[in-house]
């Protein structure tokens, strides 16, 4: 069984530059995440997808953050304008029935370097 | 207080060791309680899953939660190197809430 898939692994941009990263989760999984990753930190939940309409994105800043998920599939984040404090690494995961079983499956993550 | 805190390592430890990670947390309303492990580079994996309190054992893994005492465990037995790797703690309230992660600790298992 294939596992999420995200790319890029590595980006580097400068600040207020746009970047987006892309997921492809586990054939099946209704529900995709996506978590940001700061050094040293455990994720934090940006925004939480069930199929194809938003369940949580109560952590996400809206005013520069926003991710969609089309044909509930594949998932879009994206960065505009970049802030320094934006470096991080930003994994996807996907799970088949939410959280109940505490399974999210993660992909490797995209890691982003904001200079 | 942050809402989960994480013994914040690193820990270094000769191979065959136990080993003992730890968390606390300050949200009553959590039942449900995962360790992770991550490897350099990596996306999180999931270790063990634990509901409410007791303990529960998958190998040389055993999970312990005591939720009187907001406080839960992974005891890692006769460790390997290849155990080597960050442990994050994560836990939620019931079904379809956010779950809350760790900092996480950074083990390293020495040949």
């Amino acid at each position: 069984e294939a596992g999420v898939a995200q790319s890029p692994r590595y980006k580097i941009i400068e600040k207020r530059q746009s970047v987006a990263f892309w997921c492809n989760p586990i054939s099946g999984h209704a529900t995709l995440y996506w978590y940001q990753q700061i050094l040293g930190q455990g994720p934090k939940l940006l925004i939480q997808f069930q199929n194809n309409g938003v369940v949580d994105d109560s952590q996400l800043p809206k005013d520069r953050f926003s991710a969609e998920r089309l044909k509930g599939v594949d998932s879009t984040l994206k960065i505009q304008p970049a802030k320094l404090e934006d470096s991080a690494v930003y994994l996807c995961a996907s799970s088949h029935t939410g959280y109940r079983t505490g399974e999210l499956f993660f992909g490797e993550g995209s890691r982003l370097t904001v200079l | 207080q942050k809402e989960v805190e994480q013994d914040p390592g690193p820990l270094s430890v000769p191979e065959g060791a136990i080993v003992s990670l730890n968390c606390t947390y300050s949200n009553s309303a959590f039942q449900y309680f995962m360790w992770y492990r991550q490897y350099s580079r990596k996306g999180p994996e999931l270790l063990m899953y634990t509901y409410s309190s007791g303990n529960k054992e998958d190998g040389r893994f055993t999970a312990q939660v005591d939720k009187s005492s907001k406080y839960i465990s992974l005891f890692i037995r006769d460790s390997q190197p290849s155990d080597s790797a960050t442990y994050l703690c994560a836990m939620s309230a019931p079904y379809g809430q956010n779950f809350v992660f760790g900092p996480g600790t950074r083990l390293s298992v020495l040949p």
